[in-house]
């Protein structure tokens, strides 16, 4: 089971500020197949990226990923109000698929 | 436009079994169009993904709970039963049913429904 560790647990940022989290994986991602999400609470998690650099659609190109084989990024260009949030990482090259622990983004 | 939601019971005992069903509309099981995954969330914690089904009816489960869970399509097409056996306190959570895009990654969650496990 490929293993995935995501940093920092917590980033404190203002607004307008970069944002960068990072997601390492025990093992290659098959494929780059390494997706990533926002979630919010009370809701369920929605899709920023998928196969490590797309963005997925209606997503605001504020939000980048970048990496491949076991080093991942998502990129926050400048924060909104809004993208105050959890994010996760998600490897679906390998099964079984696996999550990260996730990164909370919060206002300083 | 794709939709998926989950229902069944939000209270279970355990030892007793969890049937979920996932009802979707914008795609179809029957085509090659992707698939449906489960995925779980405990109370504060992390997702952790359960099992899924492809389009042409391969599954694949979580190994720590295989012996637990069971995949199926309902009598409806546009339904997935999800079959967890032996609950117990630790498996409370939220259950999310998703679509698997023909790329392979989940595109698109339902809304998740709340099942705790106590007596």
């Amino acid at each position: 089971e490929i293993v995935l560790t995501q940093a920092p647990g917590t980033l404190s940022l203002s607004p307008g500020e970069r944002a960068t989290l990072s997601c390492r994986a025990s093992q290659t991602v098959s494929n780059n197949y390494l997706a990533w999400y926002q979630q919010k609470p009370g809701q369920a998690p929605r899709l920023l990226i998928y196969g490590a650099s797309s963005r997925a659609l209606g997503i605001p190109d504020r939000f980048s990923g970048s990496g491949s084989g076991t080093d991942f990024t998502l990129t926050i260009s400048r924060l909104e109000p809004e993208d105050f949030a959890l994010y996760y990482c998600h490897q679906y090259g390998s099964s079984p698929r696996t999550f990260g622990q996730g990164t909370k983004v919060e206002i300083k | 436009q794709i939709t998926l939601k989950e229902s069944g019971p939000t209270l279970v005992k355990p030892t007793q079994t969890l049937t979920l069903t996932c009802t979707f509309s914008g795609f179809s099981l029957t085509t090659n169009a992707g698939g449906v995954g489960w995925i779980r969330q405990p109370p504060g914690k992390a997702l952790e993904w359960l099992a899924l089904m492809y389009w042409n009816d391969d599954k694949r489960y979580r190994p720590s709970l295989k012996n637990r869970l069971t995949l199926n399509k309902a009598t409806s097409e546009n339904q997935v039963v999800l079959t967890m056996t032996n609950m117990d306190p630790v498996d409370t959570a939220t259950y999310y049913c998703a679509h698997l895009s023909p790329l392979h990654h989940v595109d698109f969650w339902g809304q998740g429904t709340l099942v705790t496990v106590s007596s």
